[in-house]
């Protein structure tokens, strides 16, 4: 069964750093490309960025190019998103998916982590 | 780049009912479109890609068509489970990236 596994909640200040992370199984987790997902409080869905373990091969939304970073760590199955100092306009629920394509070129998310709440209040 | 817009944003109906929700894009995407639903509390679930195809496991009330610049979600007969919000999906090539529409809430009537 493929399950991606998202870290716990998070309360942080302005100003302080952050990595939360999603953990892959029962799959090649390093052969399928990974996208994280913001949800603002009552808003809908962003797409953030993409990943592919394999070869780190990243791709950033231009609304986050520079705001956040994308890693993986293919030993162990897991890709993060960081932040280096957070806002409070960081304050949402982050998703990671894993992205699936077909034969047609068609592009979407067949699996999702649970979520991961980002609070950020001083 | 590409953008989607679901309409309604808000849609009131009962247990039973049929409703539609529509996907605009504002270029053409062929049938590149995938639906999702997300409950309260819930990370989304994907219920259609390639505008038609049902994802293993989603009831067959749920139907998407369209091709181009439009697109429908369809859902023939309302179940209580079924009152979620609803978005809409493509990929633009150059630059890649995902985007979402707006999102459609289905509340009950």
């Amino acid at each position: 069964e493929v399950q991606l596994v998202q870290s716990g909640a998070e309360v942080q200040k302005p100003g302080e750093s952050l990595k939360i992370s999603c953990k892959g199984s029962g799959y090649s987790f390093s052969r399928y490309w990974i996208a994280w997902v913001r949800q603002m409080p009552g808003k809908g869905l962003e797409w953030m960025g993409i990943i592919y373990p394999s070869d780190s091969d990243t791709t950033y939304s231009p609304s986050f190019q520079g705001r956040v970073t994308i890693s993986a760590v293919k030993s162990i199955d897991t890709a993060y998103l960081q932040w280096s100092s957070l806002e409070a306009s960081d304050t949402a629920m982050y998703y990671c998916a894993m992205a699936a394509t077909n034969l047609n070129g068609n592009y979407y998310f067949d699996y999702w982590g649970q979520g991961t709440l980002v609070t950020v209040s001083s | 780049d590409i953008q989607l817009t679901q309409s309604p944003s808000f849609l009131s109906a009962s247990v039973g009912d049929r409703v539609t929700i529509s996907c605009r894009a504002s270029q053409g995407i062929s049938n590149y479109l995938a639906w999702y639903q997300q409950k309260p509390g819930e990370a989304p679930k994907l219920l259609i890609y390639g505008a038609s195809t049902l994802q293993t496991g989603v009831p067959s009330r749920f139907s998407g068509s369209g091709s181009g610049t439009e697109f429908t979600l369809t859902i023939s007969s309302l179940r209580p489970e079924d009152f979620a919000a609803y978005y809409c999906q493509q990929v633009n090539r150059y630059p890649f990236m995902y985007t979402f529409g707006q999102g459609t809430k289905l509340e009950m009537k």
